[in-house]
């Protein structure tokens, strides 16, 4: 079936705008994951979804960085107020249980804050 | 929390050569330690992957080992192909809360012809 998918592939904010970025995780998988990967670097825990439930969000680096996933399936990821030091590519995983499963990623929104 | 470190950060080597990438951890209770392998502009994929209560792995040219004493994995890549050129990303988590993985920062491998 189709993997992980995210939207936009590419997006330019000017600073100070709100962007929202989507992410549809494989058909019924349990765990979702929101990373951050800077140029260069290794991707960066953001927040973790336990179907619709937001388990984890010690990674979200300011209170700006908001996520959901209402229905336990689509999650968006939304920054308020974007700032240059946002630039980066945001990935998506999801795993099919709550332990144990590998993680799945998305190809990410590649975000440039100008 | 946990603190995963990868070297080298880049890697050359010869076509049909072997090519080692190492990485060490600092948390003991983490217990799952994928690879990633990851090509320009393109997602993250899981190439294989080791759990604590294994020290050996290997799936055809690929094979991770894993030292929990000394808290450190390597991948190792035998018969290098061009197409074994990527970053390859090293990760350790633990298989309870979705499987929250810590990255390393990466090695850029490059196989010559």
């Amino acid at each position: 079936g189709a993997g992980v998918s995210q939207s936009p592939r590419y997006k330019v904010a000017k600073r100070g705008q709100d962007v929202a970025l989507r992410c549809d995780p494989i058909s019924g998988h349990v765990s979702l994951f929101w990373y951050q990967q800077a140029l260069g670097q290794g991707p960066e825990f953001l927040t973790y979804f336990q179907n619709e439930a937001q388990l984890d969000k010690s990674g979200l680096p300011s209170d700006r960085f908001f996520a959901e996933r209402p229905e336990g399936s689509v999650s968006t990821l939304k920054i308020q107020r974007t700032q240059q030091e946002d630039s980066a590519v945001y990935l998506c995983a999801s795993g099919l249980t709550e332990s144990g499963s590998p993680l799945h990623f998305g190809n990410g929104t590649r975000l440039t804050v100008t | 929390g946990e603190n995963v470190e990868q070297h080298p950060s880049t890697l050359s080597v010869q076509e049909g050569d072997s090519a080692v990438i190492k990485c060490t951890y600092s948390d003991s209770a983490s217990n799952y330690f994928p690879w990633y392998k990851q090509e320009l502009g393109k997602r993250p994929q899981l190439i294989i992957d080791i759990r604590s209560n294994v020290g050996e792995k290997k799936d055809q040219r690929i094979a991770v080992t894993l030292n929990k004493t000394a808290k450190h994995f390597s991948l190792h890549i035998t018969e290098t192909q061009p197409e074994d050129s990527a970053v390859y990303f090293c990760a350790a988590g633990l298989t309870g809360g979705g499987n929250k993985l810590t990255f390393g920062t990466g090695t850029q491998l490059k196989v010559e012809l």
